[in-house]
């Protein structure tokens, strides 16, 4: 069975600091990972595709990173904007599995 | 791009109705939409997948008849929870991809609706 984990569930961070985020995963035949942003109260919004191990994907304070077995997703000198919980999905031959997310608290 | 709007945001309404939520795609025309449902600090639970114009596909245990997708057109998917109780309260959350790229591409997730069943 596909399973996607991610830790930690919770992070609080000072801003500026800087911190990662992991997420592992076990699927047969990997398509893609995938990185989302969902606010409370929110749907997801699409952060990055990554595709193949050692792929790297940046965005402003964000960078994801992908190995056979995980990926991770770093947040360099985070702003209390970048507050949010932070989901990963796993794209299999036959279905997508999501993580429960990290809930990333940044305090000004 | 790949704007997905959902609506209404929020329901509350009485147990026994049934409930439409509307998930449009508004600039992509979406051959494949995802229905989610979200309890509070746990993940997406896929629902159903509908391609447009054929009957959509459940995942197990999602009842059929109690939640009804229609995906008449390629920029509109509905999912009517029909006569709602307490139970089926939650955070509903459509998704759609377009036809390039296949399965392997990103969804993009409308803004969710809130149903409050009393």
């Amino acid at each position: 069975e596909d399973q996607v984990t991610q830790s930690p569930e919770a992070l609080r961070l000072q801003e500026g600091e800087s911190s990662s985020l992991n997420c592992s995963y076990t699927v047969s035949g990997l398509r893609g990972l995938f990185w989302y942003r969902q606010d409370p109260g929110k749907g997801p919004e699409f952060l990055f595709t990554l595709y193949s191990a050692g792929e790297e994907k940046e965005k402003e304070r964000l960078k994801a990173t992908l190995t056979k077995k995980e990926s991770f997703l770093h947040i360099t000198a985070p702003k209390p904007e970048d507050s949010a919980t932070y989901l990963c999905a796993v794209q299999a031959p036959s279905e997508l599995s999501f993580g429960a997310g990290t809930t990333v608290t940044v305090r000004a | 791009g790949a704007v997905v709007s959902q609506h209404p945001s929020w329901v509350i309404c009485k147990s026994g109705t049934s409930v439409k939520i509307e998930c449009r795609s508004l600039d992509f025309q979406a051959t494949t939409m995802f229905w989610y449902r979200q309890f509070p600090k746990q993940s997406l639970m896929l629902m159903a997948t509908s391609n447009e114009g054929s009957k959509a596909t459940y995942e197990q245990g999602v009842e059929k008849d109690k939640f009804l997708i229609n995906h008449a057109s390629l920029t509109l998917s509905t999912l009517t929870v029909t006569s709602a109780h307490p139970e089926d309260s939650s955070f509903y959350i459509c998704s759609a991809i377009g036809p390039v790229g296949g399965a392997n591409q990103p969804q993009h997730f409308g803004d969710g609706t809130r149903l409050s069943i009393l």
